[in-house]
């Protein structure tokens, strides 16, 4: 069965630090994608990004970058420059597209990450 | 275009008593979820669907009820709540597989 494990329940960093967040999955499929959600304090869930296997490039936007690496079995996410609206819950999450990916995403515990000013 | 809505926005049950969370999305997407969200967890699914007419359970559908007459509206039931269903409700929508899922604003339930 699939598993999204965040090891870091809670960061806290001084604005302007570099933090990064990590996720680590587990799937038997070959074919699946890999997604990050934010959660601010208001308590929508605000999607960052949306990865599918085949593609281990690294992607940036913005202060946000993402770091894919099947080797093993990662998907770590690195906010540059870091600023106080950045404080939020942040959910990394599995869709196994080979059962349709119909069954929704596994979702890890999440990382409150705490911007200080 | 309003997105994934969710009514109510707060509950206060008591044990035993019946509800249906409502959600409604407004982009024709094919695909539904409900997910629970309690501290320290994450979220996990509790029902899904995949089109009008179908409904399907995900990890953890005991003591929900789901229902998906009309594409746009996707509805949530407790049939005789219980105190560990205190949660915040979420439902999610998307128009394809393992695509993107918006999600609503989120439904607090407290059952006493």
């Amino acid at each position: 069965a699939q598993k999204v494990t965040q090891a870091q329940t809670e960061i806290s960093v001084v604005e302007k630090e570099d933090v990064t967040l990590d996720c680590v999955y587990e799937t038997r499929d070959t074919t699946y994608y890999l997604f990050w959600y934010k959660q601010p304090p208001s308590g929508e869930l605000v999607f960052l990004i949306r990865r599918n296997s085949f593609d281990e490039q690294n992607e940036i936007s913005g202060r946000y970058s993402w770091n894919f690496q099947k080797s093993t079995s990662s998907f770590n996410f690195t906010i540059t420059a870091s600023q106080v609206v950045d404080s939020a819950v942040y959910f990394c999450a599995l869709s196994e597209a080979k059962r349709g990916g119909a069954d929704g995403l596994t979702f890890g515990k999440g990382t409150h990450l705490i911007i200080q000013p | 275009n309003a997105g994934v809505t969710q009514t109510p926005k707060f509950r206060v049950l008591k044990t035993g008593q019946s509800m249906t969370l409502l959600c409604a999305q407004d982009m024709n997407h094919e695909y539904m979820y409900w997910y629970r969200q309690d501290p320290g967890m994450g979220l996990r699914l509790i029902h899904y669907s995949v089109g009008e007419g179908t409904t399907a359970k995900g990890e953890v559908p005991d003591g929900y009820n789901v229902s998906r007459l009309k594409k746009q509206n996707f509805l949530l039931g407790l049939e005789s709540a219980a105190p560990s269903q205190t949660s915040v409700y979420f439902c999610a929508s998307s128009p394809y597989l393992a695509g993107e899922q918006f999600f609503g604003p989120g439904t607090r339930l407290t059952v006493l």
